[in-house]
């Protein structure tokens, strides 16, 4: 069956720019969507589509796919934007979503 | 401003049935959005458990298929989720989700989440 890949943990100095990944095979045919959730808090949509950001979401996140990987970029991170980051798609069923594991970003 | 409240047992007993309902307000059930639900064990990832259509089309996890079913009240606009047979692993936050009328499948409003414990 489907499923979708992450890196557990990335680091990112503050200011600099980070880019969490996103593997799985389904991501040939569907883009990823990225939510952002911080402890205690539901997720938060952050990217979707090709790259698109839902209103609020600042422009410093942006999405990218090439082959089976998506990426979640973030030019620039804020301290803020320590939480952890979860991708999600449709499986090749294109009926069923599928969420990766997650990615916990510390902004140091 | 649309809005999504779950509302349910917070505490179940094992082999029961988990039964959640998910409020909507700010935006009508019966528009081309499909309506989902996810669970989250307390410290862990995000699972998929399925989504359903004002129409009453539905899809469901496979992992889950077995036990789960979900409804639609269009009258009261609202959905409910329920889980049959549960174990101890069903203890989880469980969040309601819309998701937006496109065919990303991406949830862009989420309810708060509710804790359902499964214990005697």
């Amino acid at each position: 069956s489907s499923e979708l890949t992450q890196d557990p943990a990335v680091s990112v100095a503050l200011g600099q720019t980070v880019r969490i990944a996103c593997q799985g095979d389904t991501l040939r045919s569907y883009y990823a969507t990225w939510y952002q959730q911080k402890p205690g808090q539901a997720p938060v949509l952050v990217i979707y589509g090709k790259n698109n950001r839902p209103s609020g979401i600042p422009d410093r996140f942006s999405g990218s796919t090439s082959g089976n990987t998506a990426s979640l970029i973030i030019t620039g991170a804020q301290a803020e934007d320590e939480a952890t980051y979860y991708c999600n798609s449709r499986d090749s069923s294109d009926h069923h979503l599928l969420f990766g594991g997650g990615t916990k970003l510390t902004v140091l | 401003q649309v809005q999504l409240h779950e509302s349910g047992p917070g505490l179940v007993r094992p082999s029961d049935t988990l039964s959640l309902t998910c409020a909507v307000s700010g935006h009508s059930i019966s528009s081309p959005n499909w309506w989902g639900w996810i669970r989250q064990t307390p410290g862990k990832g995000l699972e998929w458990i399925g989504y359903i259509y004002y129409s009453g089309s539905s899809y469901y996890n496979p992992s889950l298929r077995t036990r789960v079913t979900m409804s639609v009240d269009t009258s009261k606009n609202q959905f409910s989720l329920n889980l049959s047979s549960v174990t101890a692993v069903d203890t989880a936050f469980y969040y309601c989700a819309r998701t937006m009328g496109d065919s990303s499948g991406s949830f862009d409003y989420w309810g708060h989440g509710a804790l359902v414990n499964v214990s005697s």
